[in-house]
């Protein structure tokens, strides 16, 4: 079966600080894979998606970016945090051909 | 463009009484419709999903959900609350595409159950 691992789990960062935040996955190949902040309070916002190894889409303009060197990999990245770079980030993927997303245990980060 | 409307930011029920979520799509074709649970500090948990087909739903932990597209609506439903169930509700529309298909996801309902 499927499985998403997302590491770290929480994490505290200062303002202007470097982030990576990565992504996982078990059980299958060439996955689709989608990163999404939620924020307190609110629903998930998609952030990125990838078909494929390389292939990154953006949905938000921010100081944020994503990049997937191996079909199985996904990661988030920002060179400078933000305050508002804090919330639950969570990484979820499409088994292809299913049309289901499924998602990891997010990670929770926080900007101080 | 795709959208979805959970009206109901907070709901609370008393435990054994039954449940209904509201959940309204706006989607150019035919929707693909799926509702997530979400614990505290966890990921999301598929219950159900709606692709074609018969229009009532049955999912996992005993819900149910019904596509009305007169209404434009997925409605999740349950018999009978569990204190287990007290969680968020997420609905979320798409299109079913292989390729790099996204998923709009509503705002979520808070579920509280009373003991």
């Amino acid at each position: 079966s499927q499985t998403i691992h997302q590491w770290p789990a929480t994490l505290v960062q200062p303002v202007g600080s470097p982030l990576s935040l990565e992504c996982t996955v078990e059980g299958t190949s060439n996955p689709n894979l989608y990163w999404y902040r939620q924020a307190a309070g609110r629903g998930l916002q998609l952030l990125f998606y990838s078909v494929g190894i390389g292939q990154i889409s953006s949905e938000v303009p921010q100081n944020l970016s994503a990049s997937r060197p191996q079909d199985r990999q996904f990661i988030l990245s920002s060179k400078k945090l933000l305050l508002s770079d804090s919330g639950f980030y969570l990484c979820a993927m499409i088994p292809l051909p299913d049309y289901e997303q499924y998602f990891g245990p997010g990670t929770r980060l926080t900007v101080t | 463009a795709q959208s979805v409307t959970q009206p109901d930011i907070h709901i609370t029920v008393s435990e054994g009484a039954s449940l209904e979520l509201r959940c309204n799509y706006s989607y150019g074709a035919t929707p693909y419709l799926f509702w997530y649970v979400q614990s505290p500090g966890q990921g999301l948990q598929l219950l159900l999903k709606y692709f074609s087909g018969d229009t009532l739903v049955q999912g996992i932990k005993g819900f149910e959900a019904e596509f009305k597209r007169s209404q434009s609506s997925f409605n999740l439903r349950k018999p009978s609350v569990h204190w287990s169930d007290a969680a968020e509700y997420f609905c979320a529309v798409g299109g079913g595409g292989s390729s790099g298909d996204k998923l709009t996801f509503g705002t979520g309902t808070r579920l509280a159950v009373r003991p």
